[in-house]
């Protein structure tokens, strides 16, 4: 059974800097693609990145650009997303995807972790 | 502002059939696979439907997907109280060069 379980979610101020780990099992990790969605409060679904298998290839939504940064280690089946200089814009429940088509179909989630911007 | 449209709600009665609609443009849904998406409040997105009528294992019959030029449908039928939920339609979009999604459709069963 494929289980995604997101950690690192945390209350911080705008400008600060924060670290979200995703532990992934029951599959092959290193096979697949995988993306970070997340959801503001009371809002839709919104892409924020993903990356291929092996890591090589990444894509980043253009309100993350330049700041946030996705990465995975296989060996140890984690997920990351390095978030820097946050808004209150960022403030959302960040879900980790395993991908069934690179970026296009995920097909399996996690349960999310909160990311909260406020002065 | 979504790049995807989708109508804020629907409602239907239990048994009932119902459908909503997802409408993009020639970057994305007219020439791209739609995926669906069910999330009840509180839970995690669930993949429903994906490449515009491809059930995932698991996915009952009732729910269905189909697509024309530029627009996208999900009509679920013999509707059931579980189904009440937010259904978000996605697909890939060449100008953006990523996913994206609708602003979602809550469903409420009468």
């Amino acid at each position: 059974e494929v289980q995604l379980l997101e950690a690192g979610g945390d209350l911080l101020q705008p400008g600060g800097s924060l670290r979200l780990s995703c532990a992934a099992s029951g599959f092959t990790f290193s096979n697949f693609a995988m993306t970070w969605v997340r959801q503001a409060p009371g809002k839709g679904l919104e892409w924020v990145s993903s990356i291929s298998g092996r890591g090589e290839n990444t894509y980043y939504a253009e309100s993350v650009k330049g700041r946030f940064t996705i990465s995975r280690d296989n060996s140890e089946n984690r997920l990351y997303l390095q978030m820097d200089s946050l808004t209150l814009d960022d403030t959302a429940t960040y879900y980790c995807a395993k991908d069934q088509v690179f970026a296009a179909v995920q097909e399996n989630w996690g349960q999310g972790t909160l990311v909260t911007v406020s002065s | 502002q979504s790049v995807l449209t989708q109508p804020p709600s629907a409602s239907g009665t239990s048994g009932q059939r119902v459908t909503m609609s997802c409408s993009g443009s020639s970057s994305n849904v007219g020439f791209n696979g739609v995926n669906w998406y069910q999330q009840v409040p509180g839970t995690a997105p669930k993949l429903l439907m994906y490449n515009d009528n491809q059930r995932p294992s698991g996915v009952p019959d009732r729910f269905s997907g189909s697509k024309s030029g530029t627009s996208a449908s999900l009509g679920i039928s013999g509707l059931q109280f579980e189904d009440e939920a937010d259904y978000y339609c996605s697909t890939w979009d060449d100008s953006v060069n990523g996913p994206v999604f609708g602003g979602g459709t809550r469903l409420t069963v009468l």
